[in-house]
């Protein structure tokens, strides 16, 4: 069955980077995209980017260009998103999301990354 | 680019039938897919329609999608509302660049 599972819960200082891990299982790694998404507390879904695990390319949504890396790993199957210079309204659960195939539906999530930035 | 706007929240009663809508603001609503997520509280999003009025394997049929050229929007349809349907509901659909963009989600209270 078809697992991701992320890193645990993370605190960081305004100004510092946060590496999010997503580790799939169950399916082949490099044959789907995976998505980020953030949701801010008591907010809305909000779409980050995407990578190819089988190239590395990556989409950033532009309001995170510059300040987000994604990665990955095929060795161990793990996705990486890296968010750079937080701010206090970077504070969200982060989610990754497998996409079942190009421009179609996110059918498995992560169960969540809380990232607090606080001072 | 465009934006999905969604209704803020609606509330229904169990056993009837409640449709949410997300209108695309600009480009046509039919360009690409529409896919509604299902979130309750404390947990990841699921799927609940993909490609605008496809359910995925043990969605109950109670849920249907749609989409109306006219009004440029998609719908979630729910009908025979349990009380356990009770949570947020977001559309997703692509631009022409490839990048996702969903709506800002509707709290569904079945009362």
């Amino acid at each position: 069955q078809v697992q991701l599972v992320q890193s645990g819960a993370e605190v960081k200082k305004p100004g510092a980077s946060v590496k999010v891990s997503c580790k799939a299982s169950g399916y082949t790694f490099t044959g789907n995209y995976m998505h980020w998404v953030r949701q801010a507390p008591g907010q809305g879904l909000e779409w980050m980017g995407w990578i190819n695990p089988n190239s590395g390319g990556t989409k950033y949504a532009q309001k995170f260009q510059g300040r987000v890396t994604m990665t990955r790993d095929t060795s161990i199957s793990t996705a990486y998103m890296e968010l750079s210079g937080l701010r206090s309204d970077d504070m969200a659960v982060y989610y990754c999301a497998r996409v079942r195939g190009w421009l179609q539906f996110l059918d498995y999530w992560g169960q969540g990354t809380l990232v607090t930035v606080s001072s | 680019n465009f934006m999905l706007t969604q209704p803020h929240s609606v509330s229904e009663s169990p056993g009837k039938t409640v449709t949410i809508s997300c209108t695309r603001t600009s480009g046509t609503i039919a360009s690409n897919y529409v896919q509604w997520y299902q979130q309750r509280p404390g947990s990841s999003p699921t799927t609940v329609i993909y490609e605008d009025n496809q359910r995925p394997s043990g969605v109950p049929d109670r849920f249907s999608g749609s989409i109306d050229s006219s009004s440029n929007s998609a719908s979630l349809t729910i009908s025979g509302l349990k009380t356990e349907d009770e949570a947020d509901y977001y559309c997703q659909s692509y631009d022409s660049s490839s990048s996702a963009v969903f709506g800002g989600g509707t709290q569904l209270t079945v009362l």
